[in-house]
This record gives structure tokens, sequence and C-alpha cells, in this order.
């Protein structure tokens, strides 16, 4: 599609239950990216792919976020066991890489409320 | 690390009236982008600026980028109410030739435009 799209956009979750959600980057981008978003506006860089590949995990709270992009499906941000901490907005952007510049396009979000 | 700080955090200005926010960034960044994005939505790209002068304008707003001062502005002018909204600028520092790295954001600045 020519736009990105994530699914669901908002997820109520109580703590200590799973949360997972998905993003479908645009055709033909080859990155994908994960941010959250909290409640006073700070974006905060999760975790990147090149293609299936992890680019850059350097943000991903390991112990209970993981994600993957397979070939042919949406990429998955999954939080095992969630905390009140966790609420926010998770964005998802793709780019394509470009000679000079790789602009990064955001899907609508996923609102997660952890009660 | 890529450490980026915006200024200011709140901006009210009356409709007709010109203003600047400013983008300090802490080392070397590859890109600079500016945001925007309303209440409960996604972000909207507005200008990515890649080297030293870079000047790009669309309609009310015009981005310029500086790189020895490690500063990019975003300058308003004429100001009308459907500019409010909050604006983030965020900078890439590329990790090698021809990948895609993540973005580091400002704190946003929400500008509110009176009539």
């Amino acid at each position: 599609g020519e736009e990105v799209a994530q699914t669901p956009k908002h997820l109520v979750r109580g703590e200590g239950q799973k949360a997972k959600l998905y993003c479908a980057p645009i055709k033909g981008h080859s990155y994908v990216f994960w941010y959250q978003q909290v409640l006073k506006n700070e974006f905060k860089f999760l975790i990147s792919f090149q293609n299936e590949n992890v680019f850059d995990e350097t943000g991903m709270p390991k112990e209970r976020f993981s994600a993957k992009c397979l070939p042919n499906s949406p990429c998955s941000l999954e939080i095992q066991a969630t905390k009140l901490e966790d609420s926010a907005v998770y964005f998802c952007a793709s780019t394509r890489l470009a000679v000079s510049y790789n602009e990064q396009f955001f899907g609508p979000g996923t609102r997660l409320t952890v009660l | 690390e890529l450490k980026v700080e915006q200024n200011p955090l709140f901006l009210s200005m009356q409709e007709g009236k010109n203003y600047t926010i400013y983008c300090n960034y802490s080392t070397t960044s590859d890109r600079l982008y500016w945001y925007r994005q309303d209440p409960g939505k996604s972000l909207e790209s507005l200008f990515v600026l890649l080297s030293n002068g870079a000047v790009k304008q669309e309609g009310r707003l015009m981005a310029s980028l500086d790189t020895k001062a490690r500063l990019s502005t975003l300058h308003i002018t004429a100001a009308v109410h459907d500019l409010s909204a909050t604006y983030f600028c965020a900078g890439s520092k590329g990790l090698s030739t021809g990948t895609a790295s993540k973005l580091t954001f400002g704190t946003g600045t929400r500008l509110q435009v009176t009539l």
C-alpha cells in the first residue's frame, strides 16, 4: 500500500497481559522502525528492521519486548507481561533507501492502555 | 549519542504574527527533519534538510539548517489558526553509507495560534 498501516488502533490490557501490535510498511520500503510516544510527547526509538533482519535494537527493553518482520507478513511488536509504564502510542515508520535522504513515513499509531 | 533539543516547548501566537522554533543538536547529524503532529494523529513530514545552508519553504513555513552551529530553525510567517499543532525536529546519524538510521526527536513545540 501507499501508507503505513497499523493495527489495532487502540488496545487495552490489564497489567501482566500480553499485547501484540502490527505494522504493514509501504510497499517497496525496506526499513521499518518502531517508536514509542509517551504522554509528554517524548518519542523513544525501539527497534528497526532492514527487510526481515534486525538492523538496530538499541532501544528495545529486551526483557519483555520482542519484534519481528517476516516475509509476506505484517511486522509485529509484542510486549509480554505489560506494565503500567508501557501505556503509550506506538508508531511504526517505514522508508526506502534513496540517494540523498531517508524520509520516514509514519503510520497512524496504536494506542496501548495498560490498566 | 545524538541529542536534540527544541525550544520553546510551548508557543502561543496571534494570527498574522511571525515566530521561529529552534532546534539544536549535539553531534554531527546527517539529516534534519521537521514533522507536524495534530492531537491524536500521526506525524506528517514537513521538511528534510541535508546540507549546510539548506533552506526549504512550504507555504507559511520555512526551515533552515546551519550545520556549523548545529542549529535548525522553523520559521512561521503570518501565522494562521490552521498551523496550530505540535512541531518536532529530529536528527539522524547514519551508521554506515547506504543505511537508514533511527530518528532522534526533540521534545516538540506545541504551537497555538489564536484568532
